[in-house]
């Protein structure tokens, strides 16, 4: 079954500092979903990579697929304390017999200090 | 557009009972997925509807069950409540079966 591992597990960085979080999949991805979480709460959508070399910007997050689509990064420049949250990368592995199912790894837990 | 609601957000239980949750997706939307989130196994997938019909199902028992009415809204069920079963209840609406999946804030059951 698919497996989704992400690292680091938790990160914690400076205000105005850059970072990088990774999520690897034991197989083949038809669709990479990245998300945001607060505590206890909802999810809230960042991202979708479909196409092996897809990148994608919004604000200060950029998200890229690698060609092989088994590998996906999430980078966000110059860290606010807004981007504090659990981010949690989604995989469709299935493609159109998916059906609403999503995949997602374990999370990474980042804390921006002021 | 609203986003996709949750009834009611929190939920207290206890053992043996039985719960009925709501979910109303963003509107045009017509497939509705639920997920259990807990800190041991993280975010698992319960079982997806699209036009009344759950296409879909995770690997939890028969206790979980839901359904989606012709308006596309939809209520999940757990019956014979367990410790095991508190957790962050989340659904998700999408417009088909792959694409962005846009979440709900979550109903918080709590199970005692």
């Amino acid at each position: 079954s698919q497996e989704l591992e992400q690292s680091p597990q938790s990160l914690i960085v400076q205000e105005g500092k850059n970072l990088t979080i990774n999520c690897t999949s034991s197989k083949t991805l038809y669709g990479l979903y990245w998300y945001k979480q607060k505590y206890g709460e909802g999810l809230i959508f960042l991202m979708m990579l479909q196409k092996g070399g897809e990148e994608k910007s919004h604000e200060k997050i950029t998200a890229k697929l690698d060609e092989k689509k088994q590998q996906s990064s999430l980078h966000i420049t110059a860290s606010q304390p807004s981007h504090a949250g659990i981010y949690l990368c989604g995989a469709d592995d299935a493609g159109g017999t998916s059906y609403g199912k999503l995949t997602f790894g374990q999370g990474t837990i980042l804390t921006v200090h002021p | 557009k609203a986003g996709v609601t949750q009834t009611p957000r929190y939920l207290i239980k206890t053992r043996g009972q039985q719960v009925t949750l709501s979910c109303s997706p963003i509107s045009g939307h017509r497939s509705v997925s639920w997920y259990q989130q807990t800190p041991g196994q993280g975010l698992q997938f319960l079982f997806e509807y699209f036009s009344e019909t759950q296409r879909n199902k995770g690997n939890f028992p028969g206790r979980f069950s839901g359904r989606q009415f012709s308006n596309s809204r939809s209520e999940m069920n757990v019956s014979t409540l367990e410790l095991g079963d508190s957790a962050l209840y989340l659904c998700a609406s999408s417009r088909g079966p792959i694409g962005e999946q846009f979440f709900g804030p979550g109903t918080r059951l709590t199970v005692l």
